[in-house]
């Protein structure tokens, strides 16, 4: 009955590796996003998808690139892996338009090491 | 750029203490929200405050929403261990529109010793 789920929990990896991390929600919720949080657990919004479409892409370089597949699943791939990647990666859903809402439900995060 | 300050960003205290946690910004914000995180696991949603000046609690917790919607405060009455953890504030922008945008506050970490 998991609400949010992301896989791996860990990923531990070697600069210049591609790699992937995948998110998936059941509260049927129609926006989707991508956090990171770094070492000082300070938590940034990367990337938004309503109903499939980017609506937040937030200069995150480009060799991250999110999909979509569809509603309830936005995966993360990550080209060409530095060191400054390092950090806790959230996967969130919400319904977003609701004035006033906008509640979000998090997965409990990817944490990728690179080395 | 909206920013959202929050402070203490550290806070060690007693059991049975009071503490109150401060998120304040320049911007207005449409509705603020405060979570919870605990090691190991994601951000959980404790309150959504929307209106200026709005009081809500949770048992031992009290969330305020300042008049302007540009500050909130989190006030916790005889703190105990399991209210350790971080607590993030985070704001809906009033020109976020449909995209559900959220700008956290660079959290307060809490320790409740025994």
């Amino acid at each position: 009955d998991t609400a949010v789920s992301q896989t791996p929990k860990y990923l531990v990896t070697q600069m210049g590796n591609d790699k992937s991390i995948k998110c998936e929600q059941n509260l049927g919720h129609d926006t989707m996003y991508w956090y990171k949080q770094d070492s000082k657990k300070f938590l940034k919004i990367m990337f938004s998808y309503n109903n499939k479409e980017l609506i937040i892409n937030e200069t995150v370089p480009n060799r991250f690139s999110p999909k979509s597949p569809d509603k309830a699943h936005l995966n993360l791939h990550i080209n060409s892996l530095e060191l400054g990647d390092s950090a806790v990666y959230f996967c969130a859903s919400s319904h977003a338009g609701r004035q006033g809402a906008g509640e979000q439900y998090f997965g409990p995060g990817t944490r990728l090491t690179v080395t | 750029t909206q920013l959202l300050e929050q402070s203490p960003q550290f806070l060690s205290i007693q059991e049975g203490e009071n503490l109150t946690v401060y998120c304040n910004s320049s911007s207005v914000f449409s509705s603020l929200q405060w979570y919870r995180q605990e090691p190991g696991e994601g951000p959980v949603l404790l309150v959504t405050v929307v209106t200026g000046g709005e009081v809500k609690k949770l048992k031992r917790l009290t969330f305020q929403f300042g008049d302007a919607r540009k500050d909130s405060s989190l006030h916790i009455t005889a703190a105990q261990p399991g209210d350790t953890g971080l607590y993030l504030c985070a704001g809906q922008g009033l020109g976020s529109g449909n995209t559900g945008k959220l700008i956290f506050g660079q959290g307060t970490t809490l320790q409740v010793k025994p």
